[in-house]
């Protein structure tokens, strides 16, 4: 059974770079893709980004010139990292193992399972 | 403003049959599969439709999904206290080149 622990400060000041892993335990993330999503208080789910085994990166438009996803085969985590935060960005984020399946090189059809549970990530000062 | 348009609440009684709807464009709902996930605060959101209409192991019988055309909708029959949460709608959107979930529609079985 896959596990993912979503970790890093719950606490980021305006500005800087908000850091968080993901550690995959009971199976290798040199399979599949794996994505992070946020929850932003009192709101719905925002899918931020995913990467693929192969390190090939896909993030959200409206996030790209600011977030960076990696992986670390020999520690088995996923990586954010996300740049210039705001108040914005206070959220809950949650990594997730993301089945993506395509045809001729589009995708048709996409879901995440397992879910972390997900850690809080409040920016201020 | 989320992509997928939910209902933002929707109550019955134990026992009885709701359908939660989830409405997009040929973008995304209209030309991808839509996965449905189940999410108590404070826990791991659970996928519990994948792929339209397919449920993952372990997931009741009671759970179904299906969908027409740029709407997709999640029917949960014999309603029981447990499933009271937020269900939110998920798909594949050409334009974004990404994914995009509904704002989640609130579940409270009276």
């Amino acid at each position: 059974q896959v596990l993912l622990q979503e970790s890093g400060p719950g606490l980021v000041k305006p500005s800087e770079t908000l850091s968080l892993t993901c550690s995959v335990s009971g199976g290798s993330i040199s399979v599949t893709y794996w994505s992070w999503i946020r929850q932003t208080p009192g709101k719905g789910l925002e899918w931020i980004g995913h990467i693929y085994y192969d390190g090939t990166t896909t993030y959200h438009p409206s996030l790209k010139t600011r977030v960076f996803i990696s992986l670390d085969k020999a520690k088995n985590e996923v990586s954010l990292k996300l740049q210039s935060v705001g108040a914005a960005d206070t959220a809950t984020y949650f990594c997730a193992r993301l089945i993506l399946r395509q045809q001729s090189h589009r995708p048709t059809s996409a879901w995440f399972a397992p879910w972390g549970q997900g850690t809080l990530v409040t920016v201020s000062s | 403003q989320s992509v997928l348009t939910q209902p933002p609440s929707v109550s019955e009684t134990p026992g009885q049959r709701v359908t939660i709807s989830c409405s997009g464009a040929n973008s995304n709902i209209g030309s991808s599969t839509v996965s449905w996930y189940q999410h108590l605060p404070g826990a791991a959101p659970k996928l519990i439709i994948f792929s339209t209409n397919e449920r993952p192991s372990g997931v009741p019988d009671r759970f179904s999904g299906s969908k027409s055309g740029t709407s997709a909708s999640l029917t949960i029959s014999g309603l029981q206290s447990e499933d009271e949460a937020d269900y939110y709608c998920s798909t594949w959107d050409d334009s974004l080149n990404g994914l995009v979930f509904g704002a989640g529609t609130k579940l409270t079985v009276l």
